[in-house]
């Protein structure tokens, strides 16, 4: 079983749908919890970074942690074509240092 | 906002020659950068741990020889692939962890290595 979870899609909506994104993941000793976005051939990206358990809201993107289930999500709101993109999920017990990271869910987003 | 740079973006070379990669933070500290590699389709794989003014530490699985890392400074961590071979044809990313902000890290655009 993997640390981390992710569905891989791809999840296609049209434009101006909520998006939901989520992982799973099996290690309690995890506590910071981000969310990457990447472009084709780019690195990744830094869209959201959590602390432990809540919400947290930047714009038309929030993340959630729950650490009760081990699950985190992030949702998009009125989406743009401009947010297809693969989305990364990473966890960090913050010992090291060392991210932990989902397989990446590919979002298509259609005008 | 944070800003990590990594030289060359793309570079294409002959089996059997080296090949170094820069990764730079361009307005932080970076005690800790990231080695990662990533397939097409797939997530990224941690490679090593790169620590200023100390030896690389590499993950399971990776050759410390093959992939030889140096970390000279607060700003710059290379990635030199000795003796490249066409199974190492992959996208490298590095990553920096802000000293002043440990638990955030901010990803270079990557380098795609092609060997013939």
């Amino acid at each position: 079983q993997k640390e981390v979870e992710q569905d891989p899609g791809p999840l296609s909506v049209p434009e101006g749908a909520i998006v939901s994104l989520n992982c799973t993941y099996s290690n309690s000793a995890f506590q910071y919890f981000m969310w990457y976005r990447q472009y084709s051939r780019k690195g990744p990206e830094l869209l959201m970074y959590t602390y432990s358990s809540g919400n947290k809201e930047d714009g038309r993107f929030t993340a959630q942690v729950d650490k009760s289930s081990k699950y985190i999500s992030l949702f998009i709101r009125d989406s743009q074509p401009s947010d297809s993109a693969t989305y990364l999920c990473a966890m960090s017990s913050s010992n090291t240092g060392k991210l932990i990271f989902g397989q990446g869910t590919t979002l298509q987003v259609k005008p | 906002g944070a800003v990590v740079s990594q030289h060359p973006s793309w570079v294409i070379c002959k089996s059997g020659t080296s090949v170094k990669i820069e990764c730079r933070s361009l307005d932080f500290q970076a005690t800790t950068m990231f080695w990662y590699r990533q397939f097409p389709k797939q997530s990224l794989m941690l490679m090593a741990t790169s620590n200023e003014g100390s030896k690389a530490t590499y993950e399971q699985g990776v050759e410390k020889d093959k992939f030889l890392i140096n970390h000279a400074s607060l700003t710059l961590s290379t990635l030199t692939v000795t003796s490249a071979h066409p199974e190492d044809s992959s996208f490298y990313i590095c990553s920096a962890r802000d000293s002043l902000r440990a638990d955030t890290q901010y990803f270079g655009p990557g380098t795609r290595l092609t060997v013939l």
